[in-house]
Parts: C-alpha cells; structure tokens; sequence
C-alpha cells in the first residue's frame, strides 16, 4: 500500500520570504503522480502544482515549485515570495498512473501561516 | 466551468437519522470520487464512479454508506444511522475522461455534525 508522510504539522514563515515543505512516499510503484494540495481554512482545496515520476525535470508554477528525488521517494514544495494568501494547510498527495488510477492517497498535512 | 459544487454544505443531524449529500462534477467529467476528511487529517478515499458504474468502494465505506450515480451526472452520498464517529467533512471531486494523471478537482465539501 502507498503511504504519504508530512513531517511537519506546522510551520511558519514571514511575508515575502521562501519556504520549503516535506513530503515523503512509499510505492513499489514506476510510475505515478504527485501532488500539493492547498486548503485555506474553511474554504475548498485547490491544485498547487502536480509532478510526474516519468519526468526528471521539477514542475514549477509561478511562486511554487517542487524538489522531486525519485530515488529518495521525497517531493518538497517550496513556496517562494509568501504571500499572507499562501496560509493554508497544505497536502501532499499520491496516484498510481495507469488504468486503475484513481485513489489519491494523502498526507496529514502541514498547516503553513504566513504571518506580516 | 461552474467546478464541483457539493449540497448541503453544513448537516447537524441527530444519531440515528438518515443523510444525503449530493454532489455535481464539472461538466463532462465522468470519474467521480467521494472522500472523507476528518479533523487535523488528509483526506481518505471512500469510493470511486466512472460515469454511473461504481467501479471501487473503500474498507471505510460501512453497510451504512451507500453512493449512487445513476445517470452518470450527479452523485449521492447515503449515510443510514448515523453515527457520532460519521462527523466528517465529505468532499466531492471529479476528474475528465482521459488518459493520464486525470488531476481531481474538489468541491468545497459538506460537514456533517453528528450530535
């Protein structure tokens, strides 16, 4: 079974700086997909940013943009320029490509402020 | 694009009642996914529609739990004799018929209070 580890439960960071997430997986699996998930607080989560495990190169979007170590099963998300928009609790999550993909598997978690 | 829009979005229900939820997947996406999501928690996998067929069920979807899609649009989420153990956020998602990663798109959930 896949598994999805976010170290850090919380952490914060000053407007304007740069900050790195943890995420660690756990797959027998060649090919799959990952993803970050961004929560706002009472509001729905949205797609920050997703990387292929075919691809080598690290997938960016605008302030974020993603560490991917196949090998060390790691992908970080580090979000640059914090906005006070970026807090939120962020997910890592996890699909197997292929004909039956259609779980996602996700982190616990990591509830990022972003204080002024 | 309208996105996943989920109804009701608060519940407060009494133990032992019935709820439904309903859940509408943007336009022409006919894979559709239920997950549970509870306090402090990622969200888990409950069950999985490719257009009205419901192709996979999870261990944590009991006899209580029952979903339907029956003209491959629109879904529901049944809950029999609630439980306080079922107070959960429930969210939606759906995804587009095609190959590859098919990136899901939640909705905004409904939170289900059980007292």
């Amino acid at each position: 079974a896949q598994t999805v580890t976010q170290s850090q439960p919380e952490m914060s960071v000053q407007e304007a700086e740069t900050v790195t997430l943890s995420c660690t997986y756990d797959t027998s699996e060649s090919n799959y997909y990952l993803f970050w998930y961004k929560q706002p607080p009472s509001r729905q989560m949205i797609l920050v940013i997703r990387q292929e495990a075919y691809k080598q190169q690290n997938a960016t979007e605008n302030r974020f943009s993603v560490n991917f170590q196949k090998a060390a099963k790691s992908f970080s998300l580090k979000i640059s320029d914090s906005q006070l928009g970026d807090t939120a609790m962020y997910f890592c999550a996890f699909i197997n490509s292929g004909g039956s993909n259609y779980k996602l598997t996700f982190g616990k978690g990591t509830l990022l402020t972003v204080n002024p | 694009d309208t996105g996943v829009s989920q109804d009701p979005r608060h519940k407060i229900t009494k133990r032992g009642q019935n709820v439904t939820f309903r859940c509408d997947p943007i336009s022409e996406h006919n894979r559709l996914y239920w997950y549970r999501q509870t306090l402090g928690q990622g969200p888990e996998f409950l069950t999985y529609f490719q257009n009205e067929a419901q192709l996979e069920k999870s261990r944590l979807l009991s006899d209580r739990f029952s979903a339907e899609r029956p003209k491959g649009s629109f879904s529901t989420l049944e809950i029999q004799r609630t439980e306080q153990g079922d107070s959960a956020m429930y969210l939606c998602a759906s995804s587009p018929p095609v190959s590859g990663t098919d990136t899901q798109y939640f909705g905004p959930g409904t939170r289900l209070t059980v007292l």
